[in-house]
């Protein structure tokens, strides 16, 4: 079993749609966790942190339940510019990243 | 630019010869690490460093590989006797010193290695 698992999609979804993504981590030892974007070809990008009380930036909300052991991504209002892939990371120890397998994100017009 | 760079971007290699990649990290980030990213996958740790040493080596870094910081500044990560199994994107990342556990690292471009 892989130390953060992620449902890998691909996910297509129409201009304006909300899309949540899930992700589930194994070590309860981690103690922070991510939300990567990673467009075709480029290096990874922290779009943001997930904390327990959960967190905001603008369309994207992200929640973090540390009893389920259980992260989740929300982006309202897609646009055409969030097709990309999102990696659910966690932090492994020294901040060593652990990062999901990633879900592929297209949004149609 | 002020972000990590990595050097070269592409390269491609028969089996059996060595490669070296190199990473400059952002300015006074202290921790640095290397990181592999096969085709459909998120990418795995592979080794970091705190300034010159070398404090971590995954179990995916065989005798084959090795990385080295020697002034704490770039950093150097060599493939010898390259396998069709190495072909894969190396990513550097680096962060400051003294973040919180809730701060993160910023990655380069990555290394995309082919071996034929």
């Amino acid at each position: 079993r892989k130390e953060v698992e992620q449902d890998p999609g691909p996910f297509n979804v129409p201009e304006g749609a909300t899309v949540a993504f899930n992700c589930t981590y194994s070590n309860s030892a981690s103690q922070s966790f991510f939300w990567y974007r990673q467009d075709c070809r480029k290096e990874p990008k922290l779009l943001m942190s997930v904390y327990s009380s959960g967190n905001e930036d603008g369309r994207f909300t992200a929640q973090l339940n540390r009893a389920s052991q259980y992260i989740s991504l929300l982006i309202r209002d897609s646009k055409l510019s969030d097709s990309a892939t999102y990696l659910c990371v966690a932090n492994g120890g020294a901040q060593k990243l652990v990062f999901g397998q990633g879900t592929r994100l297209t949004i149609n017009p | 630019d002020t972000g990590v760079s990595q050097n070269p971007r592409h390269k491609i290699t028969k089996r059996g010869q060595n490669v070296t990649f190199r990473c400059d990290p952002i300015s006074e980030h202290n921790r640095l690490y290397w990181y592999r990213q096969t085709l459909g996958q998120g990418p795995e740790f592979l080794t970091y460093f705190q300034n010159e040493a070398q404090l971590e080596k995954s179990r995916l870094l065989s005798d084959r590989f090795s990385a080295e910081r020697p002034k704490g500044s770039f950093s150097t990560l060599e493939i010898q006797r390259t396998e069709q199994g190495d072909s894969a994107m190396y990513l550097c990342a680096s962060r400051q010193p003294g973040q919180g556990e809730t701060d993160t690292q910023y990655f380069g471009p990555g290394t995309r290695l082919t071996v034929l």
